[in-house]
């Protein structure tokens, strides 16, 4: 079963806009990742954001995690072409296994 | 560094057939996670080797089986072939046993008719 669940599925967003998604979970976590990935291709390791920390930024990429509302939000800004892709939460338990979300899809319009 | 490898990338097999799948971490990498992804389950959790050992496995039946070589190398097998085990799989590594970043290989995109 899937531990996180990301919303929107999917969207759609102008290049240059900014898009967030969000992610929910269930259970307390030890830290929560984002991954992208491209069209059924391999996963790209984001940003990985810590139980005991709020917010984490890499380049365009701001993460926000709270854990009393168990969530946690993924913020692309200035979007371009390339940020096309699926986008996947995932929690690791004190087990270490990763459990990821259904993801989000997104479309940037040029 | 070269990034990880999983051979092959592209698989059709026939119902009951059984296939073996390949991958190759980053060097220095010593452990190695196992992921299915289908549109329907997601991305779902196989199994982790660490020094030629299993160290942990998600709920998947006997059917799937993996391996570890001494140079960290990883197989996985899956007997006995499922019209639903149709799917991406896809090879981690992490520098350690217990260790939350994983970089992921490219897949391995196996059709079962």
């Amino acid at each position: 079963s899937q531990q996180g669940e990301e919303d929107p599925q999917a969207l759609s967003i102008q290049e240059g806009e900014n898009a967030t998604m969000n992610c929910s979970y269930k259970t307390s976590i030890n830290n929560l990742q984002w991954y992208r990935q491209n069209s059924g291709r391999g996963l790209v390791h984001l940003i990985l954001i810590r139980s005991n920390e709020r917010e984490k930024h890499s380049g365009r990429l701001r993460v926000t995690l709270d854990t009393s509302k168990k969530s946690s939000s993924l913020l692309i800004t200035a979007s371009r072409a390339a940020d096309t892709a699926s986008y996947f939460c995932a929690t690791a338990l004190n087990d270490y296994k990763l459990s990821f979300g259904a993801g989000t899809t997104v479309t940037v319009r040029a | 560094k070269a990034g990880v490898t999983q051979t092959p990338r592209y698989l059709i097999k026939t119902r009951g057939q059984q296939v073996t799948l390949s991958c190759s971490p980053i060097s220095g990498h010593r452990s190695v996670s196992w992921y299915q992804q289908t549109p329907g389950q997601g991305l779902q959790f196989l199994f982790e080797y660490f020094s030629e050992t299993q160290r942990n496995k998600g709920n998947f039946p006997g059917r799937f089986s993996g391996r570890q070589f001494s140079n960290s190398r990883s197989e996985m097998n899956v007997s006995t072939l499922e019209l639903g085990d149709s799917a991406l799989y896809l090879c981690a590594s992490s520098l350690q046993w217990r260790d939350y970043e994983q970089y992921f290989g490219p897949g391995t995109r196996l059709t079962v008719t």
